[in-house]
C-alpha cells in the first residue's frame, strides 16, 4: 500500500496562475480532507469529503475547488493563485466515519506564489 | 475563543524529565479527541486516541476532562526522539476535524 500520497512536492506559481494538487489513497476510505499549514497557524481545514460526489466546505475554502469523483482521488484546485496561498497543503483520508478515526496524511505540497 | 488552544511553547526540558501539555477545546458537543505528532517538515501523525476514561500508550498518558474542556498530554521519562510539535485534534461536531496550533518541545540533552 502506497498510503496517501500527494504530487507534485513542491512547485512555484506565478500570481493569478492556477493549478491542481493531486491526492490519492489506495485505503478504500471513504473520508478525505485538504489542509493548509502557515507558520504559526496549525492546520487548517479547507474542503473535506465524506465519500464519492460528495465534498463540502471546511474552515478557509475561498480561492479552492474540491471534486471527488472517484474514492481514491480528492484533488483540490487553485483557480487563481495568490501570494496568501503561499503554504503546505496536506492531504488525508480516514476510514468511515472519519472525523473519529485516525487520519492518515500525505507528505504535503509545498507551494510558493510570487 | 478558538476553537482548539494549545500553549504554542516552546517547551525546552532536559532528557528524562516529565512534561505536560494542555488543550482546551471551545464546543462541548465536541465528540473525539486525538494527539497528533508532527516532526519538522514531515506530515502529521496519529499519536495516540484520547478516551474519557483516560489511556496510557507506554509513557504516554493522555486524559480528558469533559466538565472542564480540556484535554491532556503527559510524556514521562522524555527521549531525546520525543522532540516534535504536539497537536491536538478535536472532532468539533460531525464531519470536521479542528487541529490546534501546536505546541514545540525539545528534548535537551
Amino acid at each position: 500500500n502506497a498510503g496517501v500520497t500527494q504530487t507534485p512536492k513542491f512547485q512555484v506559481l506565478k500570481t493569478g496562475q492556477s493549478m491542481t494538487l493531486q491526492c490519492a489513497q489506495d485505503m478504500n476510505h471513504e473520508y478525505m480532507s485538504w489542509y493548509r499549514q502557515d507558520p504559526g497557524m496549525g492546520l487548517r481545514l479547507i474542503h473535506y469529503s465524506v465519500g464519492a460526489g460528495i465534498t463540502d466546505q471546511g474552515e478557509v475554502p475561498n480561492g479552492y475547488n474540491v471534486s471527488r469523483s472517484t474514492t481514491e482521488d480528492f484533488p483540490l484546485r487553485l483557480l487563481s493563485a495568490a501570494p496568501s496561498q503561499t503554504s503546505v497543503y496536506f492531504c488525508a483520508s480516514s476510514q468511515p466515519g472519519g472525523p473519529n478515526y485516525e487520519q492518515y496524511f500525505g507528505p504535503g505540497t509545498r507551494l510558493t506564489v510570487t | 475563543r478558538k476553537e482548539v488552544e494549545q500553549d504554542p511553547g516552546p517547551f525546552n526540558v532536559p532528557e528524562g524529565a516529565t512534561v505536560a501539555f494542555n488543550c482546551t477545546y471551545s464546543n462541548s458537543a465536541s465528540q473525539s479527541f486525538f494527539w497528533y505528532r508532527q516532526d519538522c517538515r514531515k506530515e502529521p501523525k496519529l499519536l495516540m486516541s484520547v478516551y474519557s476514561s483516560g489511556n496510557e500508550d507506554g509513557r504516554f498518558t493522555a486524559q480528558l476532562n469533559r466538565a472542564s474542556q480540556y484535554i491532556s498530554l503527559l510524556i514521562r521519562d522524555s527521549k531525546l526522539s520525543d522532540s516534535a510539535t504536539y497537536l491536538c485534534v478535536v472532532n468539533v461536531l460531525g464531519d470536521k476535524i479542528i487541529f490546534g496550533k501546536g505546541t514545540r518541545l525539545h528534548i535537551l540533552p
